[in-house]
């Protein structure tokens, strides 16, 4: 079944350690995403990348980073710099293209990750 | 920047009642998408809309697209327990995709 996977689905780490999150999709869409939700919050976009080998900051971006070498994966590393790193982390995907046209930026989300920093 | 004011931000109502939530912008958008997230899940869609004036069922929940491109609202009938979550919009337009920040239901025994 195609899909985006996630993993680990629970994280803990110790503070100032670097940790880095899986995110893999299998819908062979060229958009990938980082978003960050914090207990009772909406989505915060930390970075999204619409084709391989680029990437954009969002808009909580500081204290992350990312890598898309592959169109299937795009890993996000919490560093030790993120001052507030525990969070439910959600990565998503979508075909770009046509604003408006159906099928088209249209998210999808995978099951995500809670990293908790101790 | 842009933003989307949704509403209400949490509801309870008793099962069986019907629902309704909307979201509002000062910006145009080209589309509008609906997503329920269930506790510790990720979000997932539920109506999408690509026409101002549009309107979209899915079973129990209806959707529409606002005829100035700067609203939307979801529907919900009859709502039964597995109805539970929080149920966010999204406003897209070029490469952008703008969240609500959810709108959390409640469903009283």
């Amino acid at each position: 079944d195609g899909g985006i996977t996630q993993s680990p689905k629970y994280l803990f780490r110790k503070e100032g350690q670097n940790v880095t999150l899986s995110c893999e999709q299998n819908l062979n869409h060229d958009a990938m995403y980082w978003y960050r939700q914090d207990p009772g919050q909406g989505l915060r976009l930390i970075y999204y990348s619409q084709i391989v080998n680029d990437f954009q900051k969002g808009d909580i971006a500081e204290g992350y980073s990312v890598s898309r070498e592959k169109k299937e994966s795009f890993p996000l590393t919490v560093t030790s710099a993120q001052k507030n790193p525990t969070a439910f982390y959600l990565c998503a995907s979508s075909i770009v293209g046509g604003s408006g046209r159906a099928g088209y930026n249209e998210q999808f989300f995978g099951p995500g990750t809670r990293l908790t920093v101790l | 920047g842009q933003q989307l004011n949704q509403s209400p931000q949490s509801m309870f109502i008793q099962e069986g009642e019907d629902v309704s939530m909307n979201c509002t912008s000062s910006s145009i958008f080209n589309t509008w998408l609906w997503y329920k997230q269930d506790p510790g899940e990720g979000p997932v869609l539920l109506i999408a809309l690509y026409k101002a004036g549009e309107l979209t069922s899915n079973g129990r929940l209806t959707a529409q697209f606002g005829i100035t491109r700067k609203d939307s609202f979801l529907n919900i009938s009859a709502s039964i327990p597995s109805d539970v979550g929080i149920y966010f919009c999204a406003g897209q337009r070029d490469d952008k995709i703008i969240f609500g920040k959810g709108t959390r239901l409640h469903i009283l025994p």
